[in-house]
């Protein structure tokens, strides 16, 4: 079965810095894909950045960008400039081909003013 | 974009009755809708693979009988937590499966249900 592992239950980063969270992830397929989701207080799943697997070029949306190393299995967020607005859990998820959709512990990041 | 809808969004319901919840993909077909559980400041576990016109697939550990899925038509699936007891107090989280070719690989998630059993 395929499992994510997210190592850092909370990330603090100053408003306007960089922060990266990490995500690692086990499988022995080849096809499928990761996600990055973001958990506000509202409890929505906000849909941060997605990668192919089999795109080796690192996803990037606006501030939002991945250093995805599949040899290694691992998929980080990094999230550059960093907003009051950025303050929510992460989650890292892993998509197999058939949907199956699993989901790391999260990282809950906090934005200092 | 696909908008996933679920309803109600919050319930409190007293020990012993049943909920129904249900997931609605609003724009788009969805043969296959998941349905996660959220406990307070943890991560989503899926509970069980629901499909249009066949029985759900429960994950290991999930009881199919206390959490019943009916996948009815291509826009609705429901839950309904039997016999609700305060320790299925918790976040339901549906999300759905844009039939077709996809491009982009991604579920589409529903605002989620707190469920609450006095």
């Amino acid at each position: 079965a395929q499992t994510v592992t997210q190592s850092q239950p909370e990330m603090s980063v100053q408003e306007a810095e960089t922060v990266t969270l990490s995500c690692t992830y086990d499988t022995s397929e080849s096809d499928y894909y990761l996600f990055w989701y973001k958990q506000p207080p509202s409890r929505q799943m906000i849909l941060v950045i997605r990668q192919e697997a089999y795109k080796q070029q690192n996803a990037t949306e606006n501030r939002f960008s991945v250093n995805f190393q599949k040899a290694a299995k691992s998929f980080s967020l990094k999230i550059s400039d960093s907003q009051l607005g950025d303050a929510a859990m992460y989650f890292c998820a892993y998509r197999s081909p058939d949907y199956d959709m699993r989901f790391g512990a999260g990282t809950r990041l906090t934005v200092k003013p | 974009g696909a908008v996933v809808s679920q309803h109600p969004s919050w319930v409190i319901c007293k020990s012993g009755t049943s909920v129904k919840i249900e997931c609605r993909s609003l724009d788009f077909q969805a043969t296959t809708m998941f349905w996660y559980r959220q406990f307070p400041k943890q991560s989503l576990m899926l509970m069980a693979t629901s499909n249009e016109g066949s029985k759900a697939t429960y994950e290991q550990g999930v009881e199919k009988d206390k959490f019943l899925i009916n996948h009815a038509s291509l826009t609705l699936s429901t839950l309904t937590v039997t016999s609700a007891h305060p320790e299925d107090s918790s976040f339901y989280i549906c999300s759905a499966r844009l039939d077709g070719l996809s491009r982009t690989g991604e579920l589409f998630f529903g605002e989620g249900s707190r469920l609450t059993v006095l």
